[in-house]
């Protein structure tokens, strides 16, 4: 099994539907992050955690919110989708060691019609 | 201002040629990491290499190395004997030491497409 698994893998819904997108990890890690991936753009950060009671807002939070369920799960949840929404969507763990090197999960690709 | 920068959208190399991908990157802090990442067709995100920016020697992982230019504030990848599996899209990322109270997230740059030519 991987090590941060996103689930759903692909996903097609509608404009003004609500969604989460679901993380889990078995790295142990306390940071996870959501990122977001559009093309020429690279990733942008939406929203991270460095433990359960700690929620930071990301370079573009608006339209997102999320949930630190527990140490190994953090979702994100798209209030009232929009098609300017529709893209990879990433979320990452890291320790909070020097190198902090990211572990990603497979990507959700997210489609809003 | 961007904080990393990739000015080549898209490169292509011969099977079993060298090639650098360029990165360079903006920051005030002293402490500082630098990663690639790797993002073939089917769209996971692979760590590639790592730098730290006390690192005195330029890092290398196999057929990867990083050319590392402190004072330029570059981090380019070299990639050597290309393969067809080394196509993809390729990412320079960094992450700054800030003080506590940072989450010290990664930074991407936009990318760069690789096609490895037979």
């Amino acid at each position: 099994d991987a090590d941060v698994t996103q689930t759903p893998r692909n996903r097609i819904t509608k404009t003004g539907k609500r969604i989460m997108l679901e993380c889990s990890q078995t790295k142990g890690h306390d940071r996870m992050y959501w990122y977001r991936q559009d093309p020429g753009l690279g990733l942008r950060l939406i929203y991270y955690s460095f433990d359960v009671k700690d929620i930071n807002k990301g370079e573009i939070s608006d339209g997102y919110s999320v949930s630190r369920q527990a140490q190994a799960k953090f979702s994100l949840s798209l209030e009232s989708a929009i098609p300017n929404q529709t893209a990879l969507y990433f979320c990452a763990t890291s320790d909070s060691g020097r190198r902090a090197e990211a572990f990603f999960g497979q990507g959700t690709r997210l489609t809003v019609v | 201002a961007q904080k990393i920068t990739q000015t080549q959208p898209g490169m292509f190399v011969q099977e079993k040629e060298a090639v650098t991908l360029d990165c360079t990157y903006d920051t005030s802090d002293q402490s500082y990491g630098l990663f690639w990442y790797k993002q073939p067709s089917s769209g996971e995100m692979i760590f590639l290499i790592y730098q730290g920016s006390y690192d005195e020697q330029n890092a290398t992982e196999g057929r990867y190395s990083l050319n590392f230019q402190k004072a330029r504030k570059s981090a380019n990848l070299v990639i050597s004997a290309s393969q067809l599996g080394d196509s993809a899209m390729y990412f320079c990322a960094m992450r700054e030491g800030r003080s506590s109270g940072s989450a010290r997230q990664l930074t991407f740059g936009s990318g760069t497409q690789l096609t490895v030519l037979p």
